[in-house]
C-alpha cells in the first residue's frame, strides 16, 4: 500500500527562525491536507493542497504531485507553532478510498 | 458555524467492557470518518459513514463498529476492550463523500483501558 513519510521527524527552532517540513508519498494521490496537532490533540487544518502552492500568513505549502511530495514552509516561527505537523493523503484503491496519515514532524519552538 | 464536537472527551474503562463514542459533524456536513491515534501506530483510519451507510473501512477487527443517524451524527462502538485500544479517537466531517473533500476534525475522545 501507499507509504507516506515525513521529514524531519523532530525539529527544534529558535523563535523567529524559518523551517521546511517535507511529506513524501509513494504513489499518486487525489487529495492532500496538512494539519497541526496542538498539545491537546486537536488537529487543525492548515492547507488542502492536492497540487500547486498556497499561502496563509506565515505558512505556505507546495505540492508537486508528479514528483510525489509536498512541502510546508513556516516563516518567523513562534512558540505557538509548536506541536506535531501531519500530512494526510487520500487515493482510490481497489474501488474504495484509502486515507493515510504521514508519520508526523514534531516541532518545538524555543523562546 | 460550530465545529465538530465529540463526547465524551475522556473515558476510562476496564478490559472486557464496551464503549460508545459520539461525534456531531459540522452543520450541513454529511460524511463522518473515524480515526484512532496511538503512539505506536500513529493515526489510522477506522471507517467512514455517509447517508447512514458505512462507505469505507480500515483494517480493524470487528470489535470496532459504528453507525450514522439521519441527522449525520455518528457513534462508534468498541466491544470487549483490550489494553491496546487505549488511544485518542478522532472524528472528522466533510460535506459529502468525495475523495476531493477537505476533512475537519473534532477535539477527540481520549480512551484509557485499564
Amino acid at each position: 500500500g501507499i507509504q507516506v513519510e515525513q521529514s524531519p521527524p523532530d525539529l527544534i527552532l529558535q523563535e523567529g527562525a524559518n523551517s521546511t517540513l517535507r511529506c513524501n508519498f509513494s504513489d499518486s494521490v487525489n487529495n492532500l491536507q496538512w494539519f497541526h496537532q496542538n498539545p491537546w490533540g486537536q488537529l487543525i487544518n492548515l492547507f488542502y493542497i492536492p497540487s500547486g502552492t498556497k499561502q496563509n500568513g506565515r505558512l505556505s505549502a507546495t505540492t508537486v504531485a508528479t514528483e510525489r511530495y509536498s512541502l510546508l514552509y513556516i516563516s518567523s516561527s513562534q512558540t505557538t507553532d509548536s506541536g506535531v505537523y501531519f500530512c494526510a493523503v487520500k487515493r482510490v484503491d481497489s474501488g474504495t478510498y484509502k486515507y493515510i496519515f504521514g508519520t508526523g514532524t514534531r516541532l518545538k519552538v524555543l523562546a | 458555524k460550530a465545529g465538530v464536537t465529540q463526547t465524551p472527551r475522556y473515558l476510562i474503562k476496564t478490559r472486557g467492557q464496551q464503549v460508545t463514542l459520539s461525534c456531531s459533524p459540522i452543520s450541513g456536513h454529511r460524511s463522518v470518518s473515524w480515526y484512532q491515534q496511538t503512539p505506536g501506530q500513529g493515526l489510522q483510519f477506522l471507517f467512514e459513514y455517509f447517508s447512514e451507510t458505512q462507505r469505507n473501512k480500515g483494517n480493524f477487527p470487528g470489535r470496532f463498529s459504528g453507525r450514522q443517524f439521519s441527522n449525520s451524527r455518528s457513534e462508534m462502538n468498541v466491544s470487549t476492550l483490550e489494553l491496546g485500544d487505549s488511544a485518542l479517537y478522532l472524528c472528522a466531517s466533510s460535506p459529502r463523500q468525495s475523495i476531493y473533500n477537505e476533512q475537519f476534525f473534532g477535539p477527540g475522545t481520549r480512551l484509557t483501558v485499564l
